[in-house]
Parts: structure tokens; sequence; C-alpha cells
């Protein structure tokens, strides 16, 4: 079956300080990745999506970047926090939109706060 | 305007109560939907998919009307363990393969 694991879980990291936040899937091959991070009592905001290694699409213009450098590994980061980069942030995976099944499945998430 | 559109709540039902959740979305090319389901500081969990037909999972039932763009959720003989927030999700392939999210629905369930 496959498994998404995403880390750290939580975080605490001051104004100006870079950032790493990584995502692993098993089981499954040539998933389609994302990176969402929902704000304090709100929606999913879509960061980033890849469809394969080292094809990203960015959605919202920021301060952070994604990278793919394996087919199961998608890595969110930042040079320089800024106050409002603090919130949820979850990875996901989906299978690619032809075949069947396609839903999304979420990582554990990792509660960032800059402080 | 936003893809997904939902009622944010906050729905405070009593235990056994039946409550409905709606959602619209503006994508008429929208391909799947589904219904998530979020609890306190966790990861949305998907809940039930949605299809035209109409579909039912125990005391959940999901339903889609393509014409006007809508999903429901019925949630019939509610229980202390139904409180959580409920994501209404909408698949669309046609600009790579992106799924939106409404900003949920907020329901607790009063003993």
């Amino acid at each position: 079956s496959q498994t998404i694991h995403q880390w750290p879980a939580t975080l605490v990291q001051p104004v100006g300080s870079p950032l790493s936040l990584e995502c692993t899937v098993e089981g499954t091959s040539n998933p389609n990745l994302y990176w969402y991070r929902q704000a304090a009592g709100r929606g999913l905001q879509l960061l980033f999506y890849s469809i394969g290694i080292g094809q990203i699409s960015s959605e919202v213009p920021q301060n952070l970047s994604a990278s793919r450098p394996q087919d199961r590994q998608f890595i969110l980061s930042s040079k320089k926090l800024l106050l409002s980069d603090s919130g949820f942030y979850l990875c996901a995976w989906s299978v690619p939109p032809l075949f069947s099944g396609n839903t999304i499945y979420f990582g554990e998430g990792s509660w960032l706060t800059v402080v | 305007r936003k893809e997904v559109e939902q009622d944010p709540g906050p729905f405070n039902v009593p235990e056994g109560a039946t409550v409905a959740f709606n959602c619209t979305y503006s994508n008429s090319a929208s391909q799947s939907f589904f219904w998530y389901r979020q609890d306190c500081r966790k990861e949305p969990k998907l809940l039930m998919s949605v299809y035209s037909s109409g579909n039912e999972d125990g005391r959940f039932t999901a339903q889609l009307n393509r014409a006007s763009q809508y999903i429901s959720l019925l949630i019939r003989d509610s229980k202390l363990s139904d409180s959580a927030t409920y994501l209404c999700v909408v698949n669309s392939v046609g600009s790579g393969n992106q799924f939106y999210f409404g900003t949920g629905t907020s329901l607790t369930v009063i003993p």
C-alpha cells in the first residue's frame, strides 16, 4: 500500500532563518506531488505541485521554493522566513490523472511557527 | 470567484441529529468530487468520493448535481465522533490535475 511521510512535524524558527521540509512517498511510482499551506482558521492554499522529477509549478508568488530531486521525494524550502510563513504545511500525492482512483492523500503535516 | 465555496458554519447539532452540508464549484469541466474530514490540527483524510448517481457509506450520503454544480453531504444519526471540519474537494485535470478545496464546514456534535 502507498504511504506518505513528511517531517519535521513541528518547528519554531526565527524570522530570517532558512527552512527545509521534506516529504517522501512509498509504494507508488511517478506520483503527482503537492505542497499546501493552511493558515489558522483558513482553507488549504496550493503552493507547488509537481508531475515529475525536476518539474515544479508554483501557484503563489512568495519566498518559498520547492524541489523534486527524486521521483518520490518533494522538498519545500525557504532561504529567509517571514512571520507570514507561519502555518500548517501539508505534503500530498495523487496518481497521474489518467489512472483510476485519482484522489489526493496527505502527509501528517508540519506545523511551522516563525517568531 | 473561488473554485469551491462552502458554508463555514459552525454547525452545532445534538447527538442523533441529521445534518447536511452543501458546496458549489465554479468549473463546469471538473471531473471528480470528494468530501474530506479534517480533525483539529491534523491532516485532511478522504471521507468519500461523490458520484453523479449519489453514493452512501453507512450514515453518510453524498450527492452531486452537475447541472447546478452543487455537492452535498448528509450525515444521519450524528455521533460525538463526527465532530470535525468537512472539506469539499473538486478535481480538474485540464489545468494539471489540480485539487481545489473549500474552506471547510465546522461540525460540533453535542451530547
